[in-house]
């Protein structure tokens, strides 16, 4: 059962651009959202992430919109940079456990 | 600060042989998860542990996986009997509660069966 739905499933973007990834989820449990960005080889790493109590967060060019009624949340990059070139994941948890990821947006940046 | 380690970083294992994959967390911190990341997916969810006790182990596929902490820090994943879909990265994030949810995710190791 997939819980957290993820679009696109890749997505490019000319330098400077503004990049957005979707994600719909199911369970209306869930009480925190966060993305994480993966380099090839790499972990995923913290990018940004918000409680449902709020509707938007804003950490330098990352944005997070969040639509509770909708079950919606999204990731915006302001003035996208080839080095913004990596694989997405949204993901969804509550109770900090364990958490529920998006399949991924790999996105890539051309110069 | 060091991250959460893991070792090794490779491992190519022919089918039916046991593994064993090793997570050193971040220091202090308290819960423990494993993932499975099959090749071009999402992490998927294995076990959960917090100290020592293992509080959720509903992600796990089989009998043959088994996972560990005994002294609350470094946690064993192990597979037992592997098999070809035993195939992917297995990820071990650790998070300290009074930091709210966040996880923080070791490099994987990256599990071939053949």
């Amino acid at each position: 059962q997939q819980q957290v739905k993820q679009s696109p499933q890749s997505l490019i973007v000319q330098k400077g651009g503004i990049s957005i990834i979707n994600c719909a989820y199911e369970n209306t449990a869930f009480d925190y959202f966060p993305w994480y960005q993966q380099f090839p080889g790499k972990g995923p790493a913290l990018l940004i992430a918000i409680r449902p109590d709020v509707s938007e967060k804003k950490e330098g060019r990352f944005t997070i919109s969040f639509n509770k009624s909708a079950k919606q949340f999204s990731l915006h990059i302001m003035d996208s940079q080839p080095g913004d070139s990596a694989t997405y994941f949204c993901a969804a948890t509550t109770g900090r456990r364990a958490l529920t990821f998006g399949s991924g947006t790999r996105l890539q940046v051309q110069p | 600060g060091a991250g959460v380690s893991q070792s090794p970083r490779y491992k190519v294992a022919k089918r039916g042989q046991d593994v064993a994959l090793r997570c050193d967390p971040i220091s202090g911190h308290v819960s423990l998860f494993w993932y499975q990341q099959a090749l071009g997916q999402g992490p998927e969810f294995l076990t959960y542990f917090q100290n020592e006790a293992q509080l959720d182990k509903s992600g796990l596929p089989s009998d043959r996986f088994f996972a560990e902490r005994p002294e609350g820090s470094v946690s064993t994943l192990k597979i037992q009997r592997t098999q070809q879909e035993d195939s992917a990265v297995y990820l071990c994030a650790s998070s300290f509660p009074g930091q709210g949810y966040e996880q923080y995710f070791g490099p994987g190791t990256r599990l071939t069966v053949t």
